[in-house]
């Protein structure tokens, strides 16, 4: 079936470094791809998401690149702030039944 | 403002007594959907509704009911809560999948309910 891997966390990284949580996902057909994001003691908001192969999503200096080849869609940022820390899920979406498959999460913590 | 919200935020409770978690969204939508979000498993699907009396299981429906009586609002009831169903969970909301396409529109969450059960 249908499945996403993150890679484990916790990720710690100094403020204005380079962030990269890898994602790949395992799927039939051509599925959504989303990153959402969970700041501390709230719900899930959408990041960013790509429909189709080559899709790049970007949003508040975040981006992904839907690669159908590697089956894969790596979340970027090229300078982290202590504002972005939170949990990252990268999910897929695509299914009639309306449902996303998460993975499990990654922590990213930036210290001053 | 567009939202979707949940009550309680935070329960405590002991097994077997029934209770009920509330979601209600302000947009207009026909999916509704609800998770549980474990450590290290992510969020899972518990029941999901397409419309109005239109309700369906997700990947880990068992100790749960939900109706779908108005297009607002989607119920969670636990009948006989268990310490297993300890857990945080989300309620979700977007607009329908069209039928054969494979889309899925962006998905709006609640804050969450933090339910224990012991």
């Amino acid at each position: 079936g249908n499945s996403v891997t993150q890679m484990e966390g916790p990720v710690t990284l100094s403020e204005e470094a380079f962030l990269t949580i890898n994602c790949t996902y395992t799927a039939t057909g051509y599925p959504s791809l989303f990153w959402y994001v969970q700041y501390p003691g709230e719900g899930l908001q959408l990041l960013l998401k790509a429909t189709k192969a080559d899709d790049k999503g970007s949003n508040k200096g975040f981006e992904a690149t839907y690669r159908k080849e590697t089956t894969s869609f790596h979340l970027e940022k090229g300078s982290v702030q202590v504002s972005d820390s939170a949990v990252y899920f990268c999910a897929l979406g695509g299914s009639n039944t309306g449902k996303l498959i998460f993975g499990q999460g990654t922590t990213l913590q930036v210290k001053p | 403002e567009a939202q979707v919200t949940q009550n309680p935020r935070y329960l405590i409770t002991v097994t077997g007594k029934k209770l009920t978690v509330t979601c209600s969204q302000n947009m207009n939508h026909e999916y509704m959907s609800w998770y549980r979000q474990d450590p290290g498993l992510g969020l899972r699907q518990i029941y999901y509704s397409m419309n109005v009396e239109v309700t369906d299981k997700g990947d880990v429906p068992e100790g749960y009911k939900v109706s779908r009586k108005e297009k607002r609002n989607f119920p969670l009831i636990l009948e006989s809560p268990s310490p297993n169903q300890t857990s945080l969970y989300f309620c979700a909301s977007s607009f329908s999948t069209p039928l054969g396409t494979g889309a899925t529109y962006e998905q709006y969450f609640g804050p969450g309910t933090r339910l224990t059960v012991t």
